[in-house]
């Protein structure tokens, strides 16, 4: 498919627990953003990375978490110690660039008991 | 700072009638963008419009329709004759010219009875 894609679609883990999320983005997209969704809630801006970099970290909670997209592709979400709060859902988006419009994945739904 | 607020946390309509999902905004920025997105029970985010702040004619697609006016700040969306796949959460959402991402409001739960 031509969409984002977000892998696995649900985790499950214990508490203190390191956890890796995984986003494709659209192909050619350069702009690549990740998004934390609570229940009833709109998301919440984490990342957004152009090309490589990480253009605009100010949305990570703390230094727990942390992301990388190495070749410019794929990224990944990084979060360590786990704690029950951080259950969400997380949405990976791409974009040509910005202000155009951010495609979503069907994001990963992250359980931390 | 950015801000967007959908006052309508949920509405509830009979099919075939017209809704009008409510948006505000805030922003201190003269370039920015206007968004609304659909969540359906299944979960994924379906993009639906983008407005850019310099365009304020109002836009029709099929059954929807967007009202964007600056001088209230406000971006609304109408469904007109809706339908009960129409049933799902509608966000508002910004970008300034100055970031990148998205704010999005709390969402509008829209269910269309049959």
């Amino acid at each position: 498919g031509a969409g984002v894609s977000q892998t696995p679609s649900n985790k499950v883990t214990e508490k203190g627990k390191y956890v890796e999320l995984r986003c494709d983005p659209i192909s050619g997209h350069t702009a690549l953003y990740w998004y934390r969704q609570s229940l009833g809630q709109g998301p919440e801006f984490l990342i957004y990375f152009q090309g490589t970099g990480a253009a605009d970290d100010s949305g990570l909670p703390n230094d727990r978490f942390f992301a990388v997209r190495p070749e410019g592709s794929v990224s990944t979400l990084k979060i360590q110690r786990t704690e029950r709060g951080d259950s969400a859902v997380y949405l990976c988006a791409s974009s040509w660039d910005r202000g155009q419009p951010q495609h979503f994945g069907d994001g990963t739904r992250l359980s931390i008991l | 700072a950015q801000k967007v607020t959908q006052a309508q946390t949920e509405i509830s309509v009979v099919e075939k009638e017209d809704v009008t999902l409510d948006c505000v905004y805030e922003t201190r920025d003269t370039t920015y963008y206007l968004f609304w997105y659909k969540q359906p029970p299944s979960g994924e985010l379906v993009f639906l419009i983008r407005r850019n702040s310099f365009d304020e004619q109002n836009e029709i697609s099929g059954r929807y329709s967007w009202n964007f006016q600056k001088s209230t700040s406000s971006f609304n969306f109408t469904i007109t004759a809706s339908q009960v796949v129409d049933s799902a959460v509608y966000f508002c959402a910004l970008s300034e010219s100055s970031a990148r991402q998205l704010t999005f409001g709390s969402g509008t739960q829209l269910t269309v009875l049959p």
